[in-house]
């Protein structure tokens, strides 16, 4: 099966700037995660929907991220403004259950905010 | 909420020989215990995961112990091998998120 798909893989942007990543997980996963990973950290959960509806979005800074899965397919995860400690890779999961079971992770985007 | 602490940081074996990362969990509810390896450039790929019904589990070269009185799991690589080096990741969850640990880089020299 075709794995999760993530682009941009890579993006450099100025502070303040604005930036959108999207992601295409396995067909027919019912789960989408987006998780932000910090050079040198484990990757810290984002935001988890379950088809198009939010399961859990407690650690995302809604103040400046924002995420939407329209048609429980793909997703969109988007900064605005972006700030120097938003560098990091963002990595975008899917899963077939309902539990935090089975994950398999996109390739991620690098985001550079300089 | 949980805490997953992961030693060591980093880990250098030779060729052959077995390695060795621990991992810490602070929440007893927890029942879901997988380790990812992470290559360069790559997202975590999940490598064996364990359930807290069993344990102890193994899968060829890698297997995974789990002691829940203690709270603590383990992976084992034994016979290790140059495309073994890269960065390992614990994770613990229950219910709730899957949290993950710092990681550990592991190289192997040939």
């Amino acid at each position: 099966e075709a794995g999760v798909a993530q682009s941009p893989r890579y993006k450099i942007i100025e502070k303040r700037q604005s930036v959108a990543f999207w992601c295409n997980p396995i067909s027919g996963h019912a789960t989408l995660y987006w998780y932000q990973q910090i050079l040198g950290q484990g990757p810290k959960l984002l935001i988890q929907f379950q088809n198009n509806g939010v399961v859990d979005d407690s650690q995302l800074p809604k103040d400046r991220f924002s995420a939407e899965r329209l048609k429980g397919v793909d997703s969109t995860l988007k900064i605005q403004p972006a700030k120097l400690e938003d560098s990091a890779v963002y990595l975008c999961a899917s899963s077939s259950t309902t539990g935090n079971y089975g994950y398999t992770f996109g390739s991620g985007t690098r985001l550079t905010v300089v | 909420g949980e805490n997953v602490e992961q030693h060591p940081s980093t880990l250098s074996v030779q060729e052959g020989d077995s390695a060795v990362i621990k991992c810490t969990y602070s929440d007893s509810a927890s029942n879901y215990f997988p380790w990812y390896k992470q290559e360069l450039g790559k997202g975590p790929q999940l490598i064996i995961d364990i359930r807290s019904n069993v344990g102890e589990k193994k899968d060829q070269r890698i297997a995974v112990t789990l002691n829940k009185t203690a709270k603590h799991f383990s992976l084992h690589i034994t016979e290790t091998q140059p495309e073994d080096s890269a960065v390992y990741f614990c994770a613990a969850s229950g219910t709730d998120k899957l949290i993950f640990g710092t990681g550990t880089r592991l190289q192997v020299f040939p």
